[in-house]
């Protein structure tokens, strides 16, 4: 069974930087192919890919936040780390992992989302 | 980056109306197009990959159609348990979403 799980602060202060884990099980991302994402989605509003790391170490991110994210793995503990710098008001959003095969382009298991709250 | 306009916004329709959602990449995606169903505090979950490839157990009033730049979801006669906000997001290079459709019954 797959599962992912998100977890973090729920409230930050602006400037100050984010980090989140994802906690996931049912899957390994030594194996070739695999895939994990995060995305975010402020209250209200559209769902926004944000960073990727695969299998073999291999990083991608959103070309408009790329100067402030970083991702990382542990594929000993099952975790992806994502690290958000320099927040801002805006950037208080429901933060989801996910993970896709590279055989699929499409994200096929979620977590559960966690809000984070950025505020003084 | 390639951006995704998808429309309308919102949508009120009565149950057992056909519905269509239009989603538009601003470059050739070919077919590497998704579509998604979001439930309020919940996960989106895939309805359509491939652009019109239905997914296992997604009823068969879901259907999606289109290649290269324009797409559509149809949803032949609505339900009550179709409500919530659709999404596209193409895969083509990295992934965007489209900004979202919320449905709603009349």
């Amino acid at each position: 069974q797959v599962t992912l799980k998100e977890s973090g602060p729920a409230l930050v202060k602006p400037t100050e930087t984010l980090t989140l884990t994802c906690t996931f099980s049912g899957f390994s991302l030594n194996t070739g192919g695999m895939r994990v994402s995060w995305i975010r989605q402020p209250p209200g509003k559209a769902l926004e890919w944000l960073a990727r790391i695969d299998w073999d170490d291999d990083e991608f991110y959103s070309t408009s936040l790329e100067t402030r994210l970083t991702i990382s793995k542990d594929t000993s503990k099952n975790l992806v780390v994502l690290t958000l710098a320099n927040l801002e008001p805006v950037d208080t959003a429901t933060y989801f992992c996910a993970r896709h095969p590279s055989s699929i382009g499409y994200f096929d298991y979620w977590g559960q989302g966690m809000l984070v709250t950025v505020s003084s | 980056d390639i951006q995704m306009t998808q429309s309308p916004s919102s949508l009120s329709a009565s149950v057992g109306d056909r519905v269509t959602i239009t989603c538009q990449a601003t470059e050739d995606i070919s077919n590497s197009l998704t579509w998604y169903q979001q439930k309020p505090g919940r996960a989106p979950k895939v309805l359509i990959d491939e652009a019109s490839n239905l997914q296992t157990g997604v009823p068969s009033r879901f259907s999606g159609s289109g290649s290269g730049t324009d797409f559509a979801l149809t949803i032949s006669s609505l339900q009550p348990e179709d409500i919530g906000t659709y999404y596209c997001q193409q895969y083509a290079d990295l992934w965007t979403f489209g900004q979202g459709t919320k449905v709603e019954i009349k």
